[in-house]
């Protein structure tokens, strides 16, 4: 069966630290993967998309991996805010009744203390 | 960048009252929104893609009966949750792209539905 697993469902680290979050999946072929960030109560907000063609992309103190052959992807913040605290979704390109969807693994709480 | 606003944020009603919500993308044209639905610690599950000018799509398991999905307009998509229950309760969120493959998705912030 199709399975996205982001394979911590929380993460606590401290404030400077860098965080490293992992999505794996399962039976998908995905030509890209775009992580979403999710605050309490809100609807979640892009933050990174990658290709199957690209190996690594950054944006600021993010960066995102994504090996096909191990079908993962990790997401990693540098010197980690508290401001950073929140969900953090990966989603692929997968079928749906209409064609193509996103489809959201279950997120990652990640909580930064100062 | 694109913002795509949904109302009501939060709803509180009896139950068999039907809901409906709506999904406005404000600076762009959405020819695709997508309707999910998340419960507490739970990922988003697409319910329906819903395209301008035609009935919507909806995932297995969505009752089309039951979550009513209209998309009137190149701006706006509205779902109905009828004859709504208690297990209905649970945060609703739409989704609009650009049209173009491979773009990132721009989200509502949700509705979170209590029925009583």
């Amino acid at each position: 069966s199709q399975k996205i697993e982001q394979n911590s469902e929380a993460l606590n680290i401290q404030e400077g630290k860098t965080a490293t979050l992992t999505c794996n999946y399962t039976n998908y072929s995905p030509a890209y993967l775009q992580w979403y960030r999710q605050d309490p109560g809100r609807g979640p907000v892009f933050l990174l998309l990658i290709r199957e063609n690209e190996k690594e992309k950054r944006k600021e103190r993010l960066k995102v991996t994504f090996d096909t052959t191990l079908k993962q992807s990790l997401f990693h913040i540098t010197a980690s805010q508290p401001a950073d605290s929140a969900t953090y979704l990966c989603a692929l390109d997968g079928r749906s009744q209409a064609g193509t969807a996103l489809i959201f693994g279950k997120g990652t709480t990640l909580s930064v203390s100062s | 960048g694109a913002v795509v606003s949904q109302h009501p944020s939060w709803v509180i009603c009896k139950s068999g009252t039907s809901v409906k919500i709506e999904c406005r993308s404000l600076d762009f044209q959405a020819t695709t929104m997508f309707w999910y639905r998340q419960f507490p610690k739970q990922s988003l599950m697409l319910m329906a893609t819903s395209n301008e000018g035609s009935k919507a799509t909806y995932e297995q398991g969505v009752e089309k009966d039951k979550f009513l999905i209209n998309h009137a307009s190149l701006t706006l998509s509205t779902l109905t949750v009828t004859s709504a229950h208690p297990e209905d309760s649970s945060f609703y969120i739409c989704s609009a792209d650009q049209g173009a493959g491979g773009q990132p998705q721009h989200f509502g912030d949700g509705t979170r539905l209590s029925i009583l």
